[in-house]
């Protein structure tokens, strides 16, 4: 069970647009804690596709976009291409035992591009 | 462009010490600004953060793990290592080494090896 929930699967069909959500707690997203995410292709290393909320790394496509609110953050995803079809894991910081907060992944949400 | 690339034993026996090292080249860990991380994705799961270490030496663990995990530093060769004692079944995993960022608000990984997958098994 994983401290940061999402969709297992999400899909959609080329060009459309998708979003993936990721559901925290008072003890993560909702304490202020920044979100980040990974995209995973088969077989591959994950890659970081959004760090600090919404901010892209050099060289990931404008098409994709993160925000975060409240207790939750989401990946949005526009006019999805079949090179996006991937694993994609929300990440942030949990501080709900004792010591310093220590770092959290979501369950991983399958993106199929149909 | 850092990359980074782990080695160590694919196959540890129950209850034994899984070792893993990553090796660092186009950047330098005892530059700072960066925490070197270990995680590991159980076969067709998620992603799990087992730790990282400062080049300083500093550690932080998952809670989860911390009394079997210890992570260490050795600047001169520009590696770092994992060791997780007590290995069952459960451990087998891909593990991945990693460079990243931490602020005050979270921290986040720039960088990743290939990853290893590690098979616990008699």
């Amino acid at each position: 069970q994983s401290v940061l929930t999402q969709p297992p699967s999400v899909s959609g069909a080329p060009g459309q647009r998708v979003t993936i959500s990721c559901t925290g707690s008072s003890s993560n997203i909702g304490a202020g804690y920044d979100v980040h995410w990974y995209q995973q292709l088969p077989g591959t290393a994950p890659k970081l596709l959004i760090y600090g909320n919404s901010n892209r790394p050099s060289g990931v496509p404008d098409r994709f976009s993160g925000s975060k609110s409240g207790t939750s953050a989401s990946l949005a995803i526009t006019g999805l291409q079949a090179e996006d079809e991937a694993d994609y894991y929300c990440q942030s910081y949990d501080s709900s035992l004792s010591g310093p907060p220590y770092v959290v992944f979501g369950g991983g949400t399958k993106l199929t591009v149909l | 462009q850092v990359q980074l690339q782990e080695s160590g034993p694919g196959l540890v026996k129950p209850s034994q010490t899984l070792s893993l090292t990553c090796t660092v080249s186009g950047g330098s860990i005892s530059s700072g600004g960066y925490y070197w991380s270990w995680i590991r994705q159980h076969p067709g799961k998620g992603l799990e953060w087992i730790g990282y270490i400062y080049y300083s030496g500093s550690t932080y663990y998952n809670p989860s793990l911390k009394s079997r995990v210890t992570i260490s530093v050795d600047t001169s060769k520009n590696q770092f290592s994992l060791k997780l004692s007590s290995v069952t079944a459960a451990d087998t995993a891909v593990y991945y080494c990693a460079r990243g960022y931490c602020s005050s608000t979270s921290c986040y990984v720039i960088d990743w090896g290939q990853g290893t997958l590690v098979t616990v098994s008699s």
